[in-house]
């Protein structure tokens, strides 16, 4: 059960676009389509933002998107903005052992 | 509103047995499979544990199984683990979790608790 790969950080300024990466294998992120991401602002529980690869939960900002190709997922974030600065997490359903679920290992995205 | 609250956390040594509850409201318990998700102090996410919404399927993460067990009493809309044989590794923010969906696998933190802090320490 080895966690996703993630970059450490990401920044972008005000209005920007930047993307995360997520790297897994062909039993997690490359066999479905389960990947769902996180934010987590400091001291605070993480908030689901993308679910099953690309769909938004009611009430999410559709500056948030995500996509996949092959083992790796990504989120991109559009017009950039202050509140967005916090840690971002993906995970994957996956069978790799058992059936379970893997996180990926976070990135700190600054708004610069 | 969904909520879900956890307690049952504190400061135990090592070897030590800790139980953790998780009390849910705001949606039918009984119709969702919960999680338990943990955060190391400045570390990331780590699944724990899944349990089913009928108990019937159970999982865990390879660094806690056999020691760790996931329960739920559906008549109290409440969940739990048991923590015994806890290590200074297990020190973390253990969040409780509602899968997004009733009965579909894929997205387990669809809702979280606020967490609750075990220290593993002597």
């Amino acid at each position: 059960q080895s966690a996703l790969t993630q970059p450490a950080s990401v920044s972008g300024s005000p209005g920007q676009s930047i993307t995360i990466s997520c790297t897994g294998t062909s039993s997690d992120v490359g066999g479905y389509n389960y990947v769902s991401w996180y934010q987590q602002h400091p001291g605070k529980a993480p908030k689901l933002m993308i679910y099953d690869v690309s769909n938004r939960p009611s009430g999410v900002s559709n500056r948030f998107s995500g996509s996949k190709s092959g083992n790796t997922a990504s989120l991109t974030i559009s017009g950039l903005q202050a509140e967005d600065e916090a840690d971002y997490y993906c995970s994957s359903y996956t069978s790799s052992s058992t059936v379970s679920y893997v996180f990926g290992t976070g990135t700190k995205v600054t708004v610069l | 509103e969904v909520q879900l609250v956890e307690s049952g956390g504190g400061l135990v040594k090592p070897g030590g047995s800790l139980r953790l509850s998780c009390a849910a409201s705001g949606f039918t318990f009984s119709s969702y499979s919960m999680n338990w998700v943990r955060q190391a102090p400045g570390k990331g996410l780590e699944w724990v544990s899944s349990i089913s919404s009928s108990s019937s399927y159970i999982y865990y993460a390879d660094s806690v199984k056999g020691r760790f067990t996931i329960s739920r009493d559906n008549a109290k809309n409440s969940l739990y683990l048991q923590m015994n044989s806890l290590r200074a590794e297990d020190t973390a923010v253990y969040y409780c979790a509602r899968d997004l969906r009733m009965a579909a696998a894929g997205t387990l933190g669809g809702y979280w608790g606020q967490g609750t802090l075990v220290t593993v320490s002597s």
